[in-house]
């Protein structure tokens, strides 16, 4: 989508690898989510950066989850050893403030095989 | 935990049918947003509704948030190929939480 970008488009990875995937936002937006998506199914939200403040972190399905955000752009979303469930589409989307719609990107397609 | 149910799941119609998707719940929410994905792509929004009764309109696709603020409807007149996609409601209680609809799945059929 516009002003987000989402690599790698496509992830396909064994059973027990990590992975890590990277959103790349325009600038200007402070407000930074990760949700994931199963097979054309609603979202399911992962975690949730905004500015300087401690992200949100409640929707991490395990501690094999975890993400980071550089210098309140980049972020990347680690899973660590990981299962079949863990496919799915890794959606990242931002909002210019807490409680604006969301830009989304294209998502990456991840296959634990 | 707040729910936010989508009806139908699915459906598919013939090119110049009418529709209505809608997205109900028990809980009252502060605004209400419509988006639409297709596939290989991240949602898109069409539109946030956000005083009760209120009703928009986004060319053949009319958007209503209830009296009471606690669901919502999208009706599609005369539906077109391009229509296809998933669409998805998102609620909000002012915070930065979105709580998200299961989504439908609109087929178009020319």
């Amino acid at each position: 989508g516009a002003g987000v970008s989402q690599s790698p488009s496509n992830k396909v990875t064994e059973k027990g690898k990590d992975v890590e995937l990277r959103c790349d936002p325009i600038s200007g937006h402070t407000a930074l989510y990760w949700y994931r998506q199963s097979l054309g199914q609603g979202l399911e939200f992962l975690i949730y950066f905004q500015g300087n403040s401690a992200p949100d972190k409640s929707g991490l399905p395990s501690d094999r989850f975890s993400a980071e955000r550089t210098g309140g752009s980049v972020s990347t979303l680690t899973i660590q050893r990981t299962q079949q469930e863990d496919s799915a589409v890794y959606l990242c989307a931002i909002a210019s403030a807490h409680n604006s719609p969301l830009h989304f990107g294209n998502g990456t397609r991840l296959t634990v095989t | 935990t707040q729910l936010l149910e989508q009806s139908p799941q699915f459906l598919s119609i013939q090119e110049g049918e009418n529709l209505t998707v809608y997205c109900n719940s028990s809980s009252v929410f502060s605004s209400l947003q419509w988006y639409r994905q297709e596939p290989g792509e991240g949602p898109v929004l069409l539109v946030t509704v956000v005083t009760g009764g209120e009703v928009k309109k986004l060319k053949r696709l009319t958007f209503q948030f209830g009296d009471a603020r606690k669901d919502s409807s999208l009706h599609i007149t005369a539906a077109q190929p391009g229509d296809t996609g998933l669409y998805l409601c998102a609620a909000s209680q002012l915070g930065y939480q979105l709580i998200w609809g299961a989504g439908t799945k609109l087929i178009i059929k020319p």
